[in-house]
Parts: structure tokens; C-alpha cells; sequence
């Protein structure tokens, strides 16, 4: 079955241009993450979704960066004046339920390079 | 809060050869351990995770773990490895009780050499 889904899959944007990343989830997925990882680190956690409502962004680094779910299914980041430190992989994963222990299915990455 | 550390950024092995990476965490609380690999330009596919009962975790690929509470590790084997293993892999923690929110170590790159 379909897995979950990332696009584009490689960005180049300029300093300070805004850039908006999909994320298509397994379908009825209730769960969606988005994780940030930075070059030879492990993905750090940005941002959470159970269905539309955001329940955790305190992982968003700035209020450059803006996350939304409106229907509950697909979701996309914004980064809004994109700077050079935001280079790195962004990646989204979906659970089905919502409880801690749930396995995650990831999403190849967006990778997004700022010069 | 948790932390989790990877002890160890790399490591070499020749094929057919036993490998164990090591996984420490810290909490105040009970957590979930799981370990990811990743792939080249592959999302993050879970190994194995650790929710409660038996202590030895078994998953995909010929891989096992071990949860040792008192020394607050997690550490990951396979008795002989493959070519194919060759990848990253991550060691993450979340709440238990909590929702699904990882906290991921470093990583450590297993590199299999014929």
C-alpha cells in the first residue's frame, strides 16, 4: 500500500524566499509529525497533529516556521524568510492512533538547501 | 526531559561478523524505545520497539534488543551482518502514556565491509 509521501523531494531556494513542503500521510492516519535533520544528526521534533488540531509546536525553531492540517490529512510546512540554517531534511511521518508506543511510517524528506 | 545517546557515531565490521550498537537513555518517567534505520535517500523504517513485557525485543532483518532498565539501555544486535545492512541507525525514546513524540539519538553509521 501507498506509504506516506513528501514533496518535492529536493528544494534549492534563496536567503530569504518562503518555501511550503507537502506531506501526504497514510491514509486515516489520525497522527502527523514533522521532524527536522540537520546533517549527521538525528531528526528533532518540530511540530504535532492529531487530525486537524496542532498539539504541539514547540519544536518549531522560529516564527518563521508555520505548520498546518486543515482537513486533517495532508499537511504542509511553511518556512516564511527562509535563512541558511534552515538547510536540512525536513521529514514527516504518520502513526494511526494517537497514543505513545505507535509506530511511526516516515516519509522520504524534503531536502532543502538555503544559499 | 529525555535524552538518548548513541555511543558510538561509527561502526566498521566485515560481513558475516557479529555487531552490537548501543543505545543510553535518560528519564524520569517510563518511556518506549525503538530503533529506525535509515537508508540512502530512504525515510526512517522501524526495526523493532520496546513497550513492556520481555525485555528481548526481537525485529525485521535478523535484529534484537535488549532493554536493561537499571543501566537504562537499549542496545542493538544481530550475530551475523550483511552487506545490505549498511545504513544508519537511530535509537529514539518517547513517553509512555504520552502521545507518539520521539526524541532520537545522534544516529550510528554501520558501515559492512566484504
Amino acid at each position: 500500500g501507498a506509504g506516506v509521501s513528501q514533496s518535492p523531494r529536493y528544494k534549492v531556494a534563496k536567503r530569504g524566499q518562503d518555501v511550503a513542503l507537502r506531506c501526504d500521510p497514510i491514509s486515516g492516519h489520525v497522527s502527523l509529525f514533522w521532524y527536522q535533520q540537520a546533517l549527521g544528526q538525528g531528526p528533532e521534533f518540530l511540530t504535532y497533529f492529531q487530525n486537524e488540531a496542532q498539539l504541539d509546536k514547540s519544536g518549531l525553531p522560529s516564527d518563521r516556521f508555520f505548520a498546518e492540517r486543515p482537513e486533517g490529512s495532508v499537511s504542509t510546512l511553511k518556512i516564511q524568510r527562509t535563512q541558511q540554517e534552515d538547510s536540512a531534511v525536513y521529514l514527516c511521518a504518520s502513526s494511526l492512533g494517537s497514543s505513545g508506543g505507535e509506530t511511526q511510517y516516515f516519509g522520504p524528506g524534503t531536502r532543502l538547501l538555503v544559499l | 526531559a529525555q535524552s538518548v545517546t548513541q555511543l558510538d557515531s561509527q561502526v566498521p565490521v566485515f560481513e558475516e561478523a557479529p555487531v552490537e550498537l548501543r543505545c543510553n537513555y535518560s528519564s524520569s518517567v517510563s518511556v518506549y524505545l525503538f530503533w529506525y534505520v535509515q537508508y540512502p535517500n530512504q525515510g526512517l523504517q522501524l526495526l523493532l520497539k520496546y513497550l513492556s513485557g520481555s525485555t528481548l525485543v526481537k525485529g525485521i532483518n535478523g535484529f534484537e534488543a535488549e532493554f536493561n532498565k537499571s543501566q537504562t539501555s537499549f542496545h542493538l544486535r544481530k550475530p551475523s551482518v550483511h552487506i545490505s545492512d549498511t545504513a544508519e541507525y537511530f535509537c529514539a525514546v518517547n513517553l509512555s502514556g504520552g502521545y507518539n513524540k520521539l526524541i532520537f539519538g545522534a544516529g550510528t553509521r554501520l558501515a559492512v565491509h566484504p
